[in-house]
């Protein structure tokens, strides 16, 4: 079975500062999908970052990076330059080639202080 | 970038009614839609998998006479909650896919239900 875990049920970060979120995964697939999803107070699911299993590079998407290390099947979310408006539930994701369908954590909830 | 948008945002039903929730994705043709389910502060729940045209995809323990979902066209997915119960209050969201597994699922804003 695959399974998605988020090991941080909440967490804070002041404004401007930098923040990890951890992720870690469970399966025996070797082709697969890795995605984080951030849900604002608004409750729209919004896509962070996304990353290929094969590619050994860690994706970046301006201040969102992540950290995939395969072999330990671990996919941390970094947030540089913290702003309030990062300030939602954030969920990791998992997606493998015979699936088809997302594999989400419990999700953690991420506070942006002034 | 791609739309999803969902009708109602919010209902109120009484115990014993149905309630239809309609997802449309507004600029691209989703080959593969998504029901969910989410309770506060919880993650999402994977009720189903429709592709159009066919029959949907249920998840283990989703009742598929009580959540009926019909995917008539590429651009529109329904679920019909049948004789709602106060239980079935919950926020129901909907996702589409354009591509393969490895594509982003594009999500709904998210229909509000309360069943009195």
């Amino acid at each position: 079975a695959q399974t998605v875990t988020q090991s941080q049920p909440e967490m804070s970060v002041q404004e401007a500062e930098t923040v990890t979120l951890s992720c870690t995964y469970d399966t025996s697939e070797s082709n697969y999908y890795l995605f984080w999803y951030k849900q604002p107070p608004s409750r729209q699911m919004i896509l962070v970052i996304r990353q290929e299993a094969y590619k050994q590079q860690n994706a970046t998407e301006n201040r969102f990076s992540v950290n995939f290390q395969k072999a330990a099947k671990s996919f941390s979310l970094k947030i540089s330059d913290s702003q309030l408006g990062d300030t939602a539930m954030y969920f990791c994701a998992f997606v493998y080639n015979q699936g088809g369908k997302l594999i989400f954590g419990q999700g953690t909830e991420l506070s942006v202080k002034p | 970038g791609a739309v999803v948008s969902q009708h109602p945002s919010r209902v109120i039903c009484k115990s014993g009614t149905s309630v239809k929730i309609e997802c449309r994705s507004l600029d691209f043709q989703a080959t593969t839609m998504f029901w969910y389910r989410q309770f506060p502060k919880k993650s999402l729940m994977l009720m189903a998998t429709s592709n159009e045209g066919s029959k949907a995809t249920y998840e283990q323990g989703v009742e598929k006479d009580k959540f009926l979902i019909n995917h008539a066209s590429l651009t529109l997915s329904t679920l019909t909650v049948t004789s709602a119960h106060p239980e079935d209050s919950s926020f129901y969201i909907c996702s589409a896919r354009v591509g393969g597994v490895g594509y982003e699922q594009y999500f709904g804003p998210g229909t509000r239900l309360t069943v009195t």
